[in-house]
């Protein structure tokens, strides 16, 4: 089992330009979110996914998109990219209450 | 509304005791705790469900005051590997599995 996976490792973007970030699990998990996670801060939740087809906005939404077509992978989108989005991106899955996370995507966007 | 977790760094030696709490305004569901090592994604460590609950993991253990909305986290005799940066979770509604986490407290072990 790989558990969760997260691709990129790391990306440099410029200011304006787009991109999607894959997250993929193999435990057959309902649950899937996208957090954020800035230097000397907690998790702060983007985009959740209860279930295949469905998604919901977090704690802080603006700027990004998700989709979740299949069961197992959920994509985070920024759509034009801003130097306040320069961040670790985390994904995460749960099955009712333990969530596991992915590696990371580390973005930097000057 | 974020958790608020102290204290927010604490230096220990190893086997000495360390206590984190995580405080909230709002009426909790459950409290769910991770640690974080630099550089790595966070692992769970436990939850806590019901009010007054206490659970252990190996020497770490943790309580649960639902009527204070807060929670404590307890690491005994502490050991090298516990080094790392501690989260709390909280959930305000139970089912929903949306966590609010706090900042954090930085948890650093000298032999």
């Amino acid at each position: 089992n790989a558990g969760v996976t997260q691709t990129p490792k790391f990306r440099v973007l410029k200011t304006g330009q787009s991109m999607t970030l894959l997250c993929a699990q193999d435990m057959n998990h309902e649950y899937m979110y996208w957090y954020r996670q800035d230097p000397g801060m907690g998790l702060r939740l983007i985009h959740y996914s209860v279930g295949e087809g469905t998604t919901a906005k977090g704690e802080v939404p603006d700027g990004y998109n998700v989709s979740r077509l299949k069961k197992q992978n959920f994509l985070l989108g920024l759509e034009s990219a801003a130097p306040s989005q320069t961040s670790v991106y985390f994904c995460a899955s749960s099955y009712l209450t333990e969530q596991y996370f992915g590696p990371g995507t580390r973005l930097t966007v000057t | 509304q974020q958790p608020v977790q102290s204290p927010q760094a604490v230096i220990l030696r190893e086997g000495e005791d360390a206590v984190i709490n995580c405080s909230s305004s709002k009426a909790l569901y459950s409290v769910h705790w991770y640690r974080q090592k630099h550089g790595e994604a966070p692992v769970f460590l436990m939850i806590l469900l019901k009010g007054g609950e206490q659970k252990g993991h190996d020497k770490i253990s943790a309580s649960f005051n639902e009527k204070k909305q807060q929670s404590s986290l307890y690491l005994t005799a502490s050991q090298l590997s516990y080094s790392g940066t501690y989260f709390c979770g909280t959930e305000e509604g139970g089912g929903n599995y949306q966590l609010i986490w706090g900042a954090g407290t930085k948890l650093i072990i000298k032999p």
